[in-house]
């Protein structure tokens, strides 16, 4: 069965950077696309982050370009979110999410990670 | 991005029909059918529920169904069940091939 496991979230200082993952398995990992989703404490879902199966297409919101990155590793089954100069409003549990058939954001989903912005 | 606009909360008693709208803008609910659904409930994974409009996955109960007309999608579930009682979102694709989801919608099953 598909499973998707994040892990890396913690508390860090404003400013500072941290890196997510997300080991897949159960499906064909180099097959999918990807993204990342994050939901602030008693909030909605916002959408993060999106890369294609391989890597050549990676889609961003606004309130993250230029400081978040999306990767992958296919050999390694494994997605990235590079977090740069994070701010307290980047406190959120982020879940990652497959992509299912045509565009569609998330069929499967990750129990998520949190991340806490706080000095 | 501005997020897609939902009811912050609906409300049925057990047996009844609820529907839940999600308004967007030409750009995305209204330029594709590209809407998915998902219910959370608290301490929970969001869980997929509806795709590309009116597509239910395999295991999602015919009680849930989808529908769009414009810029208004909509969720309806049927024979209100007291394990419906979550949090349900929409999500649309967009037309700059980002993706774009609604503020959420209480369900309380009364």
């Amino acid at each position: 069965q598909v499973q998707l496991v994040e892990s890396g979230g913690g508390v860090v200082q404003p400013g500072r950077s941290l890196r997510l993952s997300c080991a897949a398995s159960g499906f064909t990992f180099s097959n999918y696309g990807m993204h990342w989703v994050r939901q602030a404490p008693g909030k909605g879902l916002e959408w993060v982050a999106a890369i294609s199966h391989d890597e050549s297409n990676k889609h961003y919101a606004d309130s993250v370009k230029g400081r978040f990155t999306i990767s992958r590793d296919n050999s390694k089954n494994t997605l990235y979110l590079q977090m740069n100069s994070l701010r307290a409003e980047d406190t959120a549990v982020y879940y990652c999410a497959k992509r299912g058939a045509g565009v569609t954001l998330g069929d499967y989903w990750g129990q998520g990670t949190l991340v806490t912005v706080s000095s | 991005q501005s997020a897609l606009t939902q009811p912050a909360s609906v409300s049925g008693s057990p047996g009844q029909s609820i529907t839940i709208s999600c308004t967007g803008t030409s750009s995305d609910v209204g330029g594709y059918n590209y809407v998915s659904w998902y219910q959370q409930h608290p301490g929970k994974a969001p869980k997929f529920m509806i795709y590309d409009v009116t597509n239910r996955p395999p295991g999602v109960s015919n009680r849930f169904s989808g529908s769009k007309s414009g810029n208004t999608a909509s969720l309806t579930i049927s024979g209100l069940q007291a394990e419906d009682e979550a949090d349900y979102y929409c999500s649309s694709y967009t037309s700059s091939s980002t993706w774009v989801f609604g503020g959420g919608t209480k369900l309380t099953v009364l």
